[in-house]
């Protein structure tokens, strides 16, 4: 299986600060990589497909880069919605794999 | 508008069986490749099983952790997806979703496996 490693694990950063969360694979995933936003009480949101892809109607805030096994999103100007879980996933190969998550937290 | 409503969600013992229901609708399923996610009580995410359309001979995949317990079927004349779950166990305990594409998710059944 395809070992999904995410950090870090919570994070609290100001408002209109620029976060980044990243995401490591135990092996090549090709750019087979989703971002999802969590909040409590609530289903997963995609944000990004396709390691950098912006999924239709969020926020330009938001970006995915990387390639291989190193992955990243980063969070332009947080705003107070943005306050989540975040989680990464690997859908190139079976079994499909999920980041442990981040928590995001405004300081 | 899509949408997915996952039903069937309970408290059971250990060694029971459990069956979620998906129901769709805004999309045509019978073209879907639809899937089963579940988040445990960690708030921890894993991808629990996959199905795939008519024109892929309805393919079937599993977590190692379900396989030979769950079984994900389909009926296109419903626009339903399910999860037969036998032999449960306590670890199975979780928030589950249905889900088409990544994008479209149910707003979740809760299972709970306790004596």
């Amino acid at each position: 299986d395809i070992q999904m490693t995410q950090s870090p694990a919570s994070l609290s950063a100001s408002l209109g600060e620029t976060v980044t969360i990243e995401c490591r694979a135990s092996e090549d995933i090709y750019n087979g990589l989703a971002w999802y936003q969590q909040k409590p009480g609530k289903s997963p949101q995609l944000l990004i497909y396709n390691a950098n892809s912006l999924h239709t109607g969020v926020p330009s805030r938001f970006s995915g880069s990387g390639s291989g096994t190193q992955y990243s999103l980063k969070i332009n100007s947080l705003q107070s919605e943005d306050v989540a879980s975040y989680f990464c996933q690997q859908y190139y190969d079976y079994p499909y794999t999920f980041g442990a998550g981040t928590k995001l937290e405004l300081k | 508008e899509v949408q997915l409503v996952e039903t069937g969600g309970s408290l059971v013992q250990p060694g029971k069986s459990l069956k979620l229901t998906c129901a769709t609708s805004g999309f045509t399923f019978s073209n879907a490749w639809m899937h089963w996610v579940r988040q445990s009580p960690e708030k921890q995410l894993e991808w629990v099983a996959q199905i795939k359309a008519k024109s892929n001979n309805y393919a079937t995949y599993y977590a190692e952790s379900v396989k030979g317990r769950f079984t994900i079927s389909r009926d296109d004349s419903k626009s339903s997806v399910y999860l037969q779950m036998n032999s449960l166990k306590e670890e199975d305990t979780a928030i589950y979703y249905c889900n088409w594409a990544w994008d479209y998710w149910g707003q979740g059944v809760m299972v709970t496996v306790s004596s």
